[in-house]
């Protein structure tokens, strides 16, 4: 069975300070991986994914994930956070094959940006 | 342990048969659901809202008439997926978020597997 972990529930930066989420999976296989957000009143939105290729991943509003396999680790960066960073970030791990391909969420992290 | 149930994990039907989907909270009282739905390859989709006691709010898009929500009772949320075809092959995943409660996650569901033949 696949699983995800979020180390941190709720994290609290100012604005312009870095910002790295964790996230740690379970899984011997081939995963695809995801950073979902959801901002306050709305609904999960994709941040990035990754499938294969560069483990470095780009997303928007300037996030990148790093895919580390050694480490089962994709977690989330941000170099200078803002105010409207705020939102819970959600990751997620689909791995299996086929009809045994299954989606995992982690329990999420609460950023709150200071302004 | 899981918070947000969801049962089956797995489910093969034949075309034209109908599917039943449930999603349960099992230590809280869930007055609003949300149902999920994801292409291979491809992000998540959100497809519905349910609410309980009245009307689920579905997104642009989807079509009320063939993906069929009951939010009967507090703890349960039902996803209904009429007249299948194989097209509706998809992964189909429930979340909820505890009432009340500042900062509480949402929680999903293990998701379901169907595949209409």
């Amino acid at each position: 069975a696949q699983s995800v972990s979020q180390h941190n529930h709720h994290v609290i930066l100012s604005e312009a300070a870095s910002l790295e989420l964790g996230c740690n999976y379970s899984y011997g296989g081939t995963v695809n991986l995801f950073w979902y957000v959801q901002y306050p009143g709305q609904h999960l939105q994709l941040l990035l994914k990754y499938f294969s290729g560069d483990p470095l991943v780009k997303g928007i509003k300037g996030f990148e994930a790093e895919f580390i396999k050694s480490k089962f680790s994709f977690n989330l960066r941000k170099p200078s956070v803002q105010w409207s960073d705020t939102a819970e970030y959600f990751c997620a791990v689909n791995g299996g094959k086929g009809s045994a391909r299954q989606l995992t969420f982690g329990s999420g992290t609460q950023l709150t940006v200071l302004p | 342990g899981a918070v947000v149930s969801q049962h089956p994990s797995r489910v093969i039907c034949k075309s034209g048969t109908s599917v039943k989907i449930e999603c349960r909270s099992l230590d809280f009282q869930a007055t609003t659901m949300f149902w999920y739905r994801q292409f291979p390859k491809q992000s998540l989709m959100l497809m519905a809202t349910s609410n309980e006691g009245s009307k689920a709010t579905y997104e642009q898009g989807v079509e009320k008439d063939k993906f069929l929500i009951n939010h009967a009772s507090l703890t349960l949320s039902t996803l209904t997926v009429t007249s299948a075809h194989p097209e509706d092959s998809s992964f189909y995943i429930c979340s909820a978020r505890r009432p009340g409660v500042q900062n509480s996650p949402l929680h999903f569901g293990n998701g379901t597997r169907l595949t209409v033949t």
